[in-house]
């Protein structure tokens, strides 16, 4: 059974930075692109960031581009979000995600809240 | 960047009964739309790629179809369990995938 379990979120000031892990079990993670997709009141749903398997090749959303870098540790099993700047627009809860084109699977997520 | 634009914003159905969901794209996107459901407290599902296929595990009732601009996924016969929200995703623009701004089927 594919698990995605992700941890990290939380409270922060505007500013502020964070750092999301994604820890994958059921399947052979070094051979699946991964991604961070956020669901927020205003905005919906939106395509974040993803990585290829490898980690070699990165895509960013134009809102985050700059601030987030996503990475991963194959022999972990885990991905990354390091979150730097952040803003009261990236409050949402964040869902690490598996798959190249679409989400074939998805975390439980988990939330990020950026307020003073 | 493509706009999928889902309608309507809520739909209200009886359970049992069946559920038309629409998903239009901005400009053609071939086959490659995929459609999601969000329910609260639990990981979103893949339901539909390409358009029409299943994913694993997804049960018959659910169906999508379309190319080009235009999508539906349909719900043959609304279970409890189906009340949730619905999203469409356009992944033919990769990696601008777009997501539309979500359908919510609730009860009548």
């Amino acid at each position: 059974e594919v698990q995605l379990l992700e941890s990290g979120g939380g409270l922060v000031q505007p500013g502020g930075s964070l750092r999301l892990s994604c820890a994958a079990s059921g399947f052979a993670f070094g051979t699946y692109a991964m991604g961070w997709v956020r669901l927020s009141p205003g905005k919906g749903l939106e395509w974040v960031s993803a990585i290829s398997d490898s980690g070699g090749d990165t895509y960013y959303a134009d809102s985050v581009k700059g601030r987030f870098t996503v990475s991963r540790d194959n022999s972990k099993n885990t991905l990354y979000l390091q979150m730097n700047s952040l803003r009261a627009e990236d409050t949402a809860s964040y869902y690490c995600a598996k798959g190249f084109s679409y989400a074939e699977e998805w975390g439980q997520g988990t939330l990020i809240t950026v307020s003073s | 960047e493509i706009l999928m634009t889902q309608s309507p914003a809520t739909l209200s159905v009886s359970p049992g009964e069946r559920a038309t969901l629409s998903c239009r794209a901005s400009q053609g996107v071939n086959h490659n739309v995929a459609w999601y459901q969000l329910r609260p407290g639990l990981a979103p599902r893949l339901l539909i790629y390409s358009a029409s296929t299943r994913a694993t595990g997804i049960p018959a009732r659910f169906s999508g179809r379309g190319s080009g601009t235009e999508f539906t996924l349909t719900i043959s016969s609304l279970q409890s369990e189906d009340f949730a929200v619905y999203y469409c995703q356009q992944y033919d623009n990769w990696p601008r995938r777009t997501f539309g701004q979500g359908t919510k089927v609730e009860i009548k």
